[in-house]
Parts: structure tokens; C-alpha cells; sequence
């Protein structure tokens, strides 16, 4: 089955890197995603990497993947106060459900001054 | 791109009342899906849709829970004799027919049941 698992909690000083970790279980996973949260919001698509690749870089985002393990990260460069949110690691699974995605509890990344 | 709309934004209803949330995906996308997403949790798949059929239902819809998409465009779900522990976050996403194309979410519908 499908379990996607992240720690909740991440706080950094504005200017320094940020980095969220994520770990998955289903090995056929095609593509892994990150989205990001604001409160009372819904999700916003941040990133996503196939999984043939190892890393994906976006800007201030760098994506890495370790698929022998099982694990994703996602670095944000630079990291500013408007990056607080909570960060959501989702796996894809190809079955009858099309692309439906399995997210983790999410990283509520704090980020001060 | 308007992007995924969903109304109401905030519903709050009595114990055993019917509710009803409707989601306006993006125009081209034939893929619509529902997602719950309850307190410091991440949102957890109710069911899906491509065009007008609806293709897969999780066990987490019970049969209070209807979810429809008639001409395959909009969607409905609804929730028949709410309980306290249908408050939650309800979301819809959609995405287009290209394999591995992300979901894109709508802002969601916060339901409180009292």
C-alpha cells in the first residue's frame, strides 16, 4: 500500500536554506510532487520530479530524489517569511484511480527573522 | 486560467442536514477528483472522475456521500445526514489527460458540522 511520511515541524532564519524531507513507500511511484499551503487555502503545485530522474531544480527549489530509498527532499534557497506554510510530499499512483496522489501530514515549515 | 473554483467557501449546518459542495475545475481538464482534508492531516483521496464517469470511490465515502459530474464538466458531492465527523476541509482538484500531469486544487469548502 501507499504511505508517505514527513516530520512535522521545520523552522529556519529568513536567508538561511531550507530543506524537508519525505519518505514513501510505494516503489512504483511515477512521479513525486510538493505542494505548499497557507492557511485556509488548498494546495499549491510547487514542484514535481519523474522518477527516473534524481534531482529537479526550479528557481529558489531543488527537488532530489533517492528512489533506491524511498526518499524526497525538496531545498528552498534563500527562504523568506512568505515560504511559512505547511509543505506536502505526494506520491502518484497509476491504477484505477488515474493519477491519484497519497500525501503525507505535511512539514509546517517556520520561517523568522 | 481561472483555475479550480469551489462554492461555498465556509458552510457550517446541524447534525443530520444535507449539504452540498459544488467544484468548477479548470476548463480544459477532463480529470476531476475530491480530496477531504481533516486537522494537521494531509488531504486523503474520496474519489475521481474522467469526464462524466466516475471511476474509483474510496472506502472513506460512505454511502452518505454522493458525488456527481453530469455533463463533465462541474461536480457536486453530497453529504446526506452530516455528522460531526464529516467536519473537514473538502477539496477538488482537476488535471488534464497527460500522464503525470499534476492536480491542480481548488481553495476548498470548510464544512463545520455542529
Amino acid at each position: 500500500g501507499e504511505d508517505v511520511e514527513q516530520s512535522l515541524f521545520l523552522s529556519v532564519r529568513e536567508g538561511d536554506s531550507s530543506v524537508i524531507n519525505c519518505t514513501y513507500t510505494d516503489s512504483s511511484s511515477t512521479y513525486l510532487y510538493w505542494y505548499k499551503q497557507e492557511p485556509g487555502a488548498g494546495l499549491q503545485l510547487l514542484t514535481y520530479i519523474f522518477s527516473n530522474m534524481d534531482m529537479k531544480q526550479d528557481q529558489r527549489l531543488t527537488v532530489l530524489l533517492n528512489k533506491k530509498d524511498k526518499h524526497l527532499s525538496l531545498r528552498i534557497a534563500d527562504t523568506q517569511t512568505g515560504d511559512s506554510a505547511i509543505y506536502f510530499c505526494a506520491e502518484s499512483t497509476l491504477t484505477g484511480g488515474g493519477n491519484k496522489l497519497t500525501f503525507g501530514t505535511g512539514t509546517q515549515l517556520k520561517v523568522e527573522l | 486560467d481561472t483555475g479550480v473554483s469551489q462554492d461555498p467557501r465556509h458552510k457550517i449546518t446541524k447534525r443530520g442536514q444535507n449539504v452540498t459542495f459544488r467544484c468548477d475545475p479548470i476548463s480544459e481538464h477532463n480529470r476531476l477528483y475530491w480530496y477531504r482534508q481533516t486537522l494537521g492531516q494531509g488531504p486523503e483521496f474520496l474519489t475521481y472522475f474522467q469526464n462524466e464517469a466516475q471511476l474509483e470511490k474510496s472506502r472513506l465515502l460512505s454511502d452518505r456521500f454522493s458525488a456527481e459530474r453530469p455533463k463533465g464538466s462541474f461536480s457536486t458531492l453530497e453529504i446526506q445526514r452530516t455528522e460531526q465527523g464529516d467536519s473537514a476541509m473538502y477539496l477538488c482538484a482537476s488535471r488534464s489527460g497527460g500522464t503525470g500531469s499534476p492536480l491542480h486544487f481548488g481553495n476548498g469548502t470548510r464544512l463545520t458540522v455542529t
